[in-house]
C-alpha cells in the first residue's frame, strides 16, 4: 500500500539559512512523487514533481530510492516561503490518485 | 478565468441535513477529483472520475455521491450530514489519468456541520 511520512509537522527557520523538508515514502511500484505547496489563502497548487528534474522557486527535491525518501531542500529560506508543504505520491498506474503526507507548516523568521 | 472553481465557499449546515458542492473546471481536463482535508490538515481522495466515470472510490460512506454531468463537471451530493463530515473540501483536475499529471486544485470549500 501506498504511503507517504512527513515527520515534521512544524518547521522554522531563519530568513536566509537552509530548509530541508523531510519526505519519506512506501511504495512497490515506481513512485510518481510530487511536492505541493498551500500559501495562506492560496489554492494547493503544485510546486515541484521528481520527473521534472527542476528547480522552482530555489526548491530542489531529489528521489532517493534507497533511502526511499524525496525530501524538499532550499539553501537560503525567504519570508514568503511560509507555507504549508505537502508531499505527495500518484499511483497506481492507469490512475492519478494523490498519496499526500500529512504536510509541514514551514514558518521563516525575519 | 478561474481554472477550477467550487461553490459555495463556505457551507455550514444542521446534522441529518442534505447538501451538495459543486466543482467545475474549465481547463477541458479529462479527469476530476475530489479530496477531503480535515481539522489536521491531513488530504485524502475521496473520489476520481475520468471522463465521467467513476474510476476510484476510496472507500468513502455511501452517503456521499459524485455527480458528473459532463467533463467539465463533478458535483458531490452529501446525504444525512454528520458531525465528522466537517472539513475542507477540494476538487481538483488533470489532463488524463496518468500517474505524472499535474493536479490543479479548487480553492476548497469549507463545510461546518453544527
Amino acid at each position: 500500500a501506498q504511503r507517504v511520512t512527513q515527520p515534521e509537522k512544524l518547521l522554522s527557520v531563519f530568513k536566509g539559512a537552509p530548509v530541508e523538508l523531510k519526505c519519506n515514502y512506501s511504495y512497490s511500484g515506481s513512485p510518481e512523487l510530487f511536492w505541493y505547496v498551500q500559501y495562506s489563502r492560496q489554492r494547493l497548487q503544485l510546486l515541484l514533481r521528481h520527473i521534472s528534474r527542476e528547480s522552482i522557486k530555489g526548491f530542489t527535491a531529489d528521489l532517493n530510492k534507497g533511502e526511499t525518501s524525496f525530501h524538499l531542500k532550499k539553501p537560503f529560506a525567504q519570508e514568503e516561503d511560509s507555507a504549508m508543504y505537502y508531499c505527495a505520491l500518484s499511483g497506481p498506474a492507469g490512475a492519478n490518485n494523490l498519496f499526500f503526507g500529512t504536510g509541514t507548516r514551514l514558518t521563516v523568521i525575519p | 478565468d478561474t481554472a477550477v472553481s467550487q461553490t459555495p465557499k463556505y457551507l455550514v449546515t444542521q446534522m441529518g441535513n442534505d447538501k451538495s458542492i459543486k466543482c467545475e473546471q474549465n481547463l477541458g481536463h479529462d479527469t476530476m477529483y475530489w479530496y477531503k482535508q480535515d481539522s489536521k490538515k491531513f488530504l485524502k481522495i475521496m473520489f476520481s472520475y475520468n471522463n465521467k466515470e467513476l474510476i476510484i472510490n476510496e472507500t468513502v460512506p455511501n452517503r456521499f455521491s459524485p455527480k458528473s454531468p459532463d467533463k467539465a463537471h463533478l458535483n458531490l451530493h452529501i446525504n444525512s450530514l454528520e458531525l465528522g463530515d466537517s472539513a475542507v473540501y477540494f476538487c481538483a483536475s488533470s489532463q488524463d489519468r496518468s500517474p505524472t499529471d499535474t493536479q490543479y486544485f479548487g480553492p476548497g470549500t469549507r463545510l461546518t456541520v453544527l
